[in-house]
C-alpha cells in the first residue's frame, strides 16, 4: 500500500496570510490527525477527523481548523498566519486510530 | 509537570553497543504505547507498538513496560549507524471513542562506527 501522502511538501509564507495543506492517508484508513512539530515543544496534537467527523481537538487557537472528506482525505487551514506557526506539520493515517502512521510532513516557514 | 518526560540526550554510543532509551508518563489512563523514529526532515516511523506491561521484541527493538512505575523503555541490540536518529515515545488513550497521541520531546542518538 502507499503511505500517507503530504502536499505541500514546503512552503513560505508572510505573516497574516492563510495557509492549507492537505494529506492523502493510507488506502482504507479512516482516521487523520494533525500534529504540529517545532523543536521546543516537539510533536503537539492538533486535531483528528474519523469519517469526515472530527473526533477529538488539541489546544490549539481557532485559527487551526480541518475537516476530512468522504474519500478520507484531509486538509488542515491555518488563518491569520504567525510567526509562532512555522513548523512541521505531520498527518497520520489510522485504521480505527490506534496505530498512526505518519507522513512526510508539510515545512511551513512564516515570514 | 509534563505528560510524557523523555531525555532529550544527545545520546553518543560506539556501534554494535546496547542503547537504552526511556521515557515516564504522568496519567495512569494511557492504554497504549509506542515507539517511533525520525530521521532528520522525514516524517516518524512506527517502530513499536504495545498495549501491555511486559516486554515485547521485534528483530534488534525490544519495547519494555511498566504501567505500575509509569515507565516505558525501547533497548536497540547491536546498535548500527543507521539507527542514528531521533527516537520519540508515545503513549495513547482513547476515552470516549477518540484517539490522541501525546509524544516526548524526543532523544537524539549517534551510533558511531
Amino acid at each position: 500500500k502507499a503511505g500517507v501522502t503530504q502536499t505541500p511538501r514546503y512552503l513560505i509564507k508572510t505573516r497574516g496570510q492563510q495557509v492549507t495543506l492537505s494529506c492523502s492517508p493510507i488506502s482504507g484508513h479512516r482516521s487523520v490527525s494533525w500534529y504540529q512539530q517545532t523543536p521546543g515543544q516537539g510533536l503537539q496534537f492538533l486535531f483528528e477527523y474519523f469519517s469526515e467527523t472530527q473526533r477529538n481537538k488539541g489546544n490549539f487557537p481557532g485559527r487551526f481548523s480541518g475537516r476530512q472528506f468522504s474519500n478520507s482525505r484531509s486538509e488542515m487551514n491555518v488563518s491569520t498566519l504567525e510567526l509562532g506557526d512555522s513548523a512541521l506539520y505531520l498527518c497520520a493515517s489510522s485504521d480505527q486510530g490506534e496505530t498512526q502512521y505518519f507522513g512526510p510532513g508539510t515545512r511551513l516557514l512564516v515570514l | 509537570q509534563k505528560e510524557v518526560e523523555q531525555d532529550p540526550g544527545p545520546l553518543s554510543v560506539p556501534e554494535g553497543a546496547i542503547v537504552s532509551l526511556n521515557c515516564t508518563y504522568s496519567n495512569s489512563a494511557f492504554q497504549y504505547f509506542m515507539w517511533y523514529r525520525q530521521y532528520s526532515r522525514k516524517g516518524p516511523e512506527l517502530l513499536m507498538y504495545t498495549y501491555s506491561s511486559g516486554n515485547k521484541e521485534d528483530g534488534r527493538f525490544t519495547a519494555q513496560v511498566d504501567k505500575s512505575s509509569k515507565y516505558i523503555s525501547l533497548f536497540i541490540r547491536d546498535s548500527q549507524p543507521s539507527d542514528s536518529a531521533t527516537y520519540l515515545c508515545a503513549v495513547g488513550d482513547s476515552g470516549a471513542g477518540s484517539y490522541q497521541l501525546t509524544f516526548g520531546k524526543g532523544t537524539k542518538l549517534s551510533v558511531i562506527p
